[in-house]
């Protein structure tokens, strides 16, 4: 069964410290991996999509990267605005258009 | 994301009434898609339509019913719900399947 896993469920960091969420999968062959952001009573909104090991892509203060079995978001010297929950999800190669979400990541950055 | 707009965005409703809830998308897509999110649950897939033919009912109870009139509206009809179906329902769209979905604000459903 196609499962994603992100850790940790929360994470408190103060502005500036730096941190990395993590996303691991397990599926039958992946298509694409999406990483989204999500503010309380809001839809996720869309950050990056990696396709295969080794991609990397950066937004601002955001980098995502992807191995075989997992991908990171890097977060660097992040701001109180960074704060909410962040989503990954994955696509898997020769199914149905169905993404896997995983529960997310509560963030919280302190001033 | 402006380009998916979902109304209403809050819906009170008791188990015997009937609602139904729209997305609109003005991305240009092909494929439109319902979610259910719960309170410490995963994104639920719901339903998926391409080229408004439904391709996926992800064993969702009766009492929800879809509609895509057309690519860019997709509807879900709501009779007798439970309590439990409180949840945030959110409508994405993609270019096609299997693309990045971009969603919309979702439409927090409560039902008494």
């Amino acid at each position: 069964e196609d499962q994603v896993t992100q850790s940790p469920e929360a994470l408190r960091l103060q502005e500036g410290e730096s941190s990395s969420l993590n996303c691991s999968y397990t599926v039958s062959g992946l298509r694409g991996l999406f990483w989204y952001r999500q503010d309380p009573g809001k839809g996720p909104e869309f950050l990056f999509t990696l396709y295969s090991a080794g991609e990397e892509k950066e937004k601002e203060r955001l980098k995502a990267t992807l191995t075989k079995k997992e991908s990171f978001l890097h977060i660097t010297a992040p701001k109180p605005e960074d704060s909410a929950t962040y989503l990954c999800a994955v696509s898997v190669r020769g199914g149905s258009e169905k993404l896997v979400f995983g529960k997310g990541t509560k963030l919280t950055v302190n001033p | 994301e402006t380009g998916v707009t979902q109304t209403p965005r809050h819906l009170v409703m008791g188990m015997t009434n009937k609602k139904s809830l729209k997305c609109e998308q003005h991305l240009g897509h092909n494929a439109m898609y319902w979610y259910k999110q719960s309170a410490k649950k995963p994104l639920e897939l719901m339903f998926v339509y391409n080229f408004k033919e439904q391709t996926e009912n992800n064993s969702v109870p009766s009492r929800f019913s879809p509609e895509c009139p057309n690519s860019s509206h997709l509807f879900l009809h709501l009779h007798t719900l439970q309590p439990e179906d409180s949840a945030l329902y959110l409508c994405a769209s993609s270019q096609e399947g299997r693309d990045t979905q971009y969603f919309g604000p979702g439409t927090r459903l409560t039902v008494l």
